[in-house]
């Protein structure tokens, strides 16, 4: 069945230090990709996202990449900031299927 | 606001008890979702209704839950005879329809969080 694996946090970094997070992903067919955000005390939402292979994904500074051949989806953002401070869950999604399979979350905190 | 809410946002019951969860989708969404969340983890999928239709449900899930969507709208969850290992957060979620290359994004509410004691 399909599956993501994301690295292990927590992860602590200084403002304006440079944040991957990598994700690396199992599926059949080709899935559509998703980063999703917890900030503290709300409810996931949606980050970027990516449909097919070599697609670039971006948001609020946030990037990553569709790399089938490596089947990875590693989230990068050059200048993080306190406010970046969050859950972050890689996600995937087969092409119109009903639920999306979820890796367990990379925590982020970055001190001032 | 006309996103995803849910009701309540928290419950504490007893082992042995049946509890319900409400969930209210964006009222254009076609899909709606369900999983669960326990600490450290990622959202566990649960179930998902196209409009009423139930269309898959996970292997996962115990026969004590059930969850309907009457007439397409607004969904309901049930746990029956709740056990300490129910205790988690339920999140609910929404989507429109897939069309084409569509991204099946999902747009989730805060979540109930259960205590089973």
């Amino acid at each position: 069945g399909d599956s993501v694996t994301q690295m292990e946090g927590p992860v602590t970094l200084s403002e304006e230090a440079f944040l991957t997070i990598n994700c690396t992903y199992t599926a059949t067919g080709y899935p559509s990709l998703f980063w999703y955000v917890q900030y503290p005390g709300e409810g996931l939402q949606l980050l970027l996202k990516a449909t097919k292979a070599d697609d670039k994904g971006s948001n609020k500074g946030f990037e990553a990449t569709y790399r089938k051949e490596t089947t990875s989806f590693h989230l990068e953002k050059g200048s993080v900031q306190v406010s970046d401070s969050a859950v972050y869950f890689c996600a995937l999604s087969s092409a119109n299927a009903g639920k999306s399979t979820f890796g367990d979350g990379t925590t982020l905190t970055v001190k001032p | 606001d006309t996103g995803v809410s849910q009701n309540p946002r928290h419950k504490i019951t007893k082992r042995g008890q049946n509890v319900t969860f409400r969930c209210d989708p964006i009222s254009e969404h076609n899909r709606l979702y369900w999983y669960r969340q326990t600490l450290g983890q990622g959202p566990e999928f649960l179930t998902y209704f196209q409009n009423e239709a139930q269309l898959e449900k996970s292997r996962l899930l115990s026969d004590r839950f059930s969850a309907e969507r009457p007439k397409g709208s607004f969904s309901t969850l049930e746990i029956q005879r709740t056990e300490q290992g129910d205790s988690a957060m339920y999140l609910c979620a929404s989507s429109p329809l897939p069309d084409g290359f569509s991204y099946n994004e999902q747009f989730f509410g805060p979540g109930t969080r259960l205590t089973v004691l």
